[in-house]
């Protein structure tokens, strides 16, 4: 069983939709929780960070953490073009650990 | 806003070859990283480095990679015979404490083995 779990993709919605992005793990241990942005070719760009379980919020961002489940989903609400891009969530064990990266969803916003 | 630097942005090498590759994290952080990125595949960890040693590594990190922090700005990833596998995009992360996991990444090094 592979430790971090993301459809890939491509996921293409309209502009102004809500998106659900999800990944699955399988390590109850994971304590740290992030999503990353990666346009192409370019480096990832931390969106939200999150430690242990629950939402967080950010402008039109919500990342949910639900660790019975092992379930992390970020929401993008008002999706813009702006917002084509991939998206990677991230898992981390400890504090300044490495991090585990999914295979990345590749979200295309329609005008 | 303090951003994490890497150069060059592309290295073409020949096979055998020596690269090293350059950072410079952001500037109050203390934890540094190296990633790559194979094309189409997910992004994996190699090093991390903690107080000039190497805190933890992958298996990828054999014995031809090295990193460095000759000075007080720099972080550097060597790879003293590099293979056609060592093609890929490599990042350099940083975070600013011990009791986070918020790793800011630079823009990356392409690097082509021929």
């Amino acid at each position: 069983q592979k430790e971090v779990e993301q459809d890939p993709g491509p996921l293409s919605v309209p502009e102004g939709a809500i998106v659900s992005l999800n990944c699955t793990y399988s390590n109850s241990a994971f304590q740290y929780f992030m999503w990353y942005r990666q346009y192409s070719r370019k480096g990832p760009e931390l969106l939200m960070y999150t430690y242990s379980s629950g939402n967080k919020e950010d402008g039109r961002f919500t990342a949910q953490v639900d660790k019975s489940s092992k379930y992390i989903s970020l929401f993008i609400r008002d999706s813009q073009p702006s917002d084509s891009a991939t998206y990677l969530c991230a898992l981390g064990y400890s504090s300044a650990s490495k991090i585990i990266f999914g295979s990345g969803t590749r979200l295309s916003i329609r005008p | 806003e303090p951003e994490v630097t890497q150069t060059p942005s592309h290295q073409v090498t020949q096979m055998g070859q020596e690269v090293i590759l350059r950072c410079v994290p952001i500037s109050n952080h203390l934890y540094f990283y190296w990633y790559r990125q194979i094309l189409g595949q997910k992004v994996e960890f190699l090093v991390s480095f903690y107080n000039n040693e190497i805190s933890e590594k992958s298996e990828i990190f054999d014995d031809q990679f090295s990193v460095e922090r000759p000075d007080g700005s720099n972080f550097t990833l060597k790879i003293r015979s590099t293979k056609l596998e060592d093609s890929a995009m490599y990042f350099c992360a940083s975070t600013l404490l011990r009791d986070t996991n918020e790793q800011f990444f630079g823009p990356g090094t392409r690097l082509t083995v021929l």
